[in-house]
């Protein structure tokens, strides 16, 4: 059984960049049929989906915030990671990590398995 | 942007009720829709995928229907652990859209 926790900062100020890590368990992140992704949710907005990287480094972000999101992968420590920009209050919400299914119609690129979430803040 | 529009965002029902939930997006979607519940202070469960197949361990009074722009999650004959927030996502381009959700209350 796959799993996945979120690790970073709580508190982040505006201006600095947020910085998560993801580090899943039961599989391995080096494999060409799924690709790893970051989603959020704030109680205005509900889910947003972030981005997602494969573990090559080939990545794909939300265009509302592709200018602020870089995504890495560390397959020695079966981790990925997200970083975000330019933080506002905007940002505050809870980050989930996620697998997402590989793509075609029969999984339909699903987030088949999800970390815990983490809750960021972001507050002077 | 294809845009994701859920409906209801909420529901009262009793244990032993059917209920039904639709999910329509702006452009077809084909079967990329995929659904998922949630709980306060947990994270999204997949339930279905693909429109209407079952995610492994997700019991069968669950069902997934629709293709193209127009989609429904049916929960048969609720049960207490069934009352919980659910929502739909589009996967079929990016940026992937979840709808707003749907809270299913206990009558």
């Amino acid at each position: 059984q796959v799993q996945l926790q979120e690790s970073g900062p709580g508190l982040v100020k505006p201006s600095e960049t947020l910085s998560l890590s993801c580090t899943v368990s039961g599989g391995t992140i080096s494999s060409s049929l799924y690709y790893w992704a970051w989603i959020r949710q704030t109680p205005g907005k509900g889910l947003e989906w972030i981005a997602h990287v494969l573990y090559t480094g080939t990545t794909y972000s939300n265009p509302s915030l592709k200018s602020r999101v870089t995504m890495s992968v560390d397959t020695s420590k079966n981790q990925f990671s997200l970083n975000l920009t330019s933080m506002t209050a905007a940002d505050t919400a809870v980050y989930y990590c996620a697998r997402r299914a590989p793509g075609g119609v029969a999984t339909a690129s699903s987030l088949d398995f999800w970390g815990q979430g983490t809750l960021v803040t972001v507050s002077s | 942007d294809i845009q994701v529009t859920q409906s209801p965002s909420s529901l009262s029902a009793s244990v032993g009720d059917r209920v039904t939930i639709t999910c329509r997006t702006s452009q077809s979607v084909s079967r990329y829709l995929n659904w998922y519940q949630q709980k306060p202070g947990k994270a999204p469960k997949l339930l279905i995928y693909a429109a209407s197949s079952l995610q492994s361990g997700v019991p069968s009074r669950f069902a997934g229907s629709g293709s193209g722009t127009n989609f429904t999650l049916i929960i048969n004959s609720l049960q207490s652990d069934d009352f919980a927030r659910y929502f739909c996502q589009q996967s079929y381009s990016i940026p992937y859209i979840f709808g707003q959700g749907t809270n299913l209350e206990i009558q």
